[in-house]
């Protein structure tokens, strides 16, 4: 099975600050066929479900802010938020499709981002 | 339109047992994945358990706080999934939400509302 390890657990940064979270994959989630990563950015509200933000390590999806970006291949991955406003506090997610469909197997505490 | 609904939360006694459903309509049963995640008071969200599609072997997996107390089964007739819940504790108090996607398109997990669970 494919773990899935964020870093840091936690963070506060101030707004209008850049927030980085790391994720980095057992195993690669690239696929050598279509040379893309099945790595997905999900962010977490209070009484929500999960949002997708970004999609094979590096696509925004609709509706989501350009201060939100993705990167990295094969196993190591990053999510940054260029200048962190209030409403991104939340708690954010790393998850592989690869081989099994997001939050269908066990997963991590992800990352708490809060206002320093 | 798909979409996910989830029933049967409440109160239960600690020993206690109590069966959540979750309607998943707009998919074809062969090719949805069904699952549940929980979130107790003040903690993350934990994977509880997963129904795969039939396109996978339609077997389940649990986690281990849940395992041989948990079970999930499905009722293709009512595109229904249940969370049969035996031997509850104080520790699985928690809003359990079901969620399902299609085989087509992985990304596009669709989420029910939640709903709660106490055990007390």
């Amino acid at each position: 099975d494919i773990v899935m390890t964020q870093s840091p657990d936690s963070l506060a940064v101030s707004l209008g600050e850049r927030a980085t979270i790391k994720c980095k994959s057992s195993q690669s989630v690239l696929s050598s066929s279509t040379n893309k990563n099945f790595l997905g950015w999900y962010q977490l509200k209070p009484g929500q479900p999960p949002k997708l933000l970004i999609s094979w390590a590096s696509t925004r999806e609709s509706g989501i802010p350009d201060r939100f970006s993705g990167s990295g291949s094969g196993t190591d991955f990053t999510l940054t938020i260029s200048s962190l406003q209030a409403e991104d506090v939340a708690v954010y997610y790393c998850h592989q499709y690869y081989d099994i469909p997001p939050f269908m197997y066990p997963f991590g505490r992800g990352t708490k981002l809060e206002i320093k | 339109d798909v979409q996910v609904v989830e029933s049967g939360g409440g109160l239960v006694k600690p020993g206690g047992s109590l069966r959540l459903s979750c309607a998943a309509s707009g998919f074809a049963s062969n090719d949805v994945w069904m699952n549940w995640v929980r979130q107790a008071p003040g903690k993350g969200l934990e994977w509880v358990g997963r129904i795969k599609s039939k396109n996978y072997g339609g077997t389940t997996d649990y986690a281990a706080p849940v395992k041989g107390r948990f079970t999930i089964s499905r009722d293709d007739s009512q595109n229904t999934h249940y969370l049969q819940m035996d031997s509850l504790t104080t520790e699985d108090t928690a809003v359990y939400l079901c969620s399902a996607v299609s085989d087509k398109y992985w990304l596009g997990v669709i989420w029910g509302q939640g709903i709660l669970v106490t055990v007390s």
